[in-house]
């Protein structure tokens, strides 16, 4: 039973048109998350969600919209989509209590912008 | 300013070798959680640890062992007697209130390990 799955796992598309990542976790965490890895291999936030709350929304072109219907769905939209947005998106959830108990990812979504 | 430094971009050595990955860390917050991510060739993040700012302990899993160091803000990670399979990316992360929790990564360093 996979924790926190992403579709589409790979995905080729040309310049300009619009495209969604899903992502969803079965382990009852209140807080969901995208983060970009780009070709320097060098991660970094983009959204954070919290019981479907927008909490975290890092300097991300308003291209990207995060579409969270429950705290166990976080969805990344993206439109007219630009070669430099080529990158894998990761989805991440944890559980937001005072104390950390860590972060479960996604195997990933390989986006390339052709 | 860069909150997670991983200063070893990449590191290759002979297998069956011990190896140390750096990584040291800044923050304003008292309480916080430190990470060691693998990402092998494959490309999924395979988490290795977790370590809380109040638990100073050196932990030891099989091969694999953590320096926590609160007086340099470090948190290495040693693989003792290297084996082919160990190759991969390895980051280390920071989780801090701060922050919102949100892992701040370092750039990571690249392992190699050579048969």
């Amino acid at each position: 039973d996979t924790a926190v799955s992403q579709t589409p796992k790979y995905l080729v598309t040309q310049m300009g048109n619009d495209k969604s990542i899903k992502c969803e976790q079965n382990l009852g965490h209140d807080t969901m998350y995208w983060y970009k890895q780009d070709s320097k291999k060098f991660l970094k936030i983009m959204f954070s969600y919290n019981n479907k709350e927008l909490i975290i929304n890092e300097t991300v072109p308003n291209r990207f919209s995060p579409k969270s219907p429950d705290k166990a769905h976080l969805n990344l939209h993206i439109n007219s989509l630009e070669l430099g947005d080529s990158a894998v998106y990761f989805c991440a959830s944890s559980q937001r209590t005072g104390v950390n108990y860590g972060y479960t990812f996604g195997s990933g979504t390989r986006l390339t912008v052709v | 300013a860069q909150k997670v430094t991983q200063a070893q971009t990449e590191i290759s050595v002979v297998e069956k070798e011990d190896v140390t990955l750096d990584c040291v860390y800044e923050t304003r917050d008292t309480t916080y959680y430190l990470f060691w991510y693998k990402q092998p060739p494959s490309g999924e993040l395979v988490f290795l640890i977790r370590r809380n700012s109040f638990d100073e302990q050196n932990e030891i899993s099989g091969r694999y062992s953590w320096n926590f160091q609160k007086s340099t803000s470090s948190f290495n990670f040693t693989i003792t007697a290297s084996q082919v399979v160990d190759s991969a990316v390895y980051f280390c992360a920071l989780s801090e209130a701060y922050s919102n929790y949100q892992l701040i990564w370092g750039a990571g360093t690249k392992l190699i390990i050579k048969p």
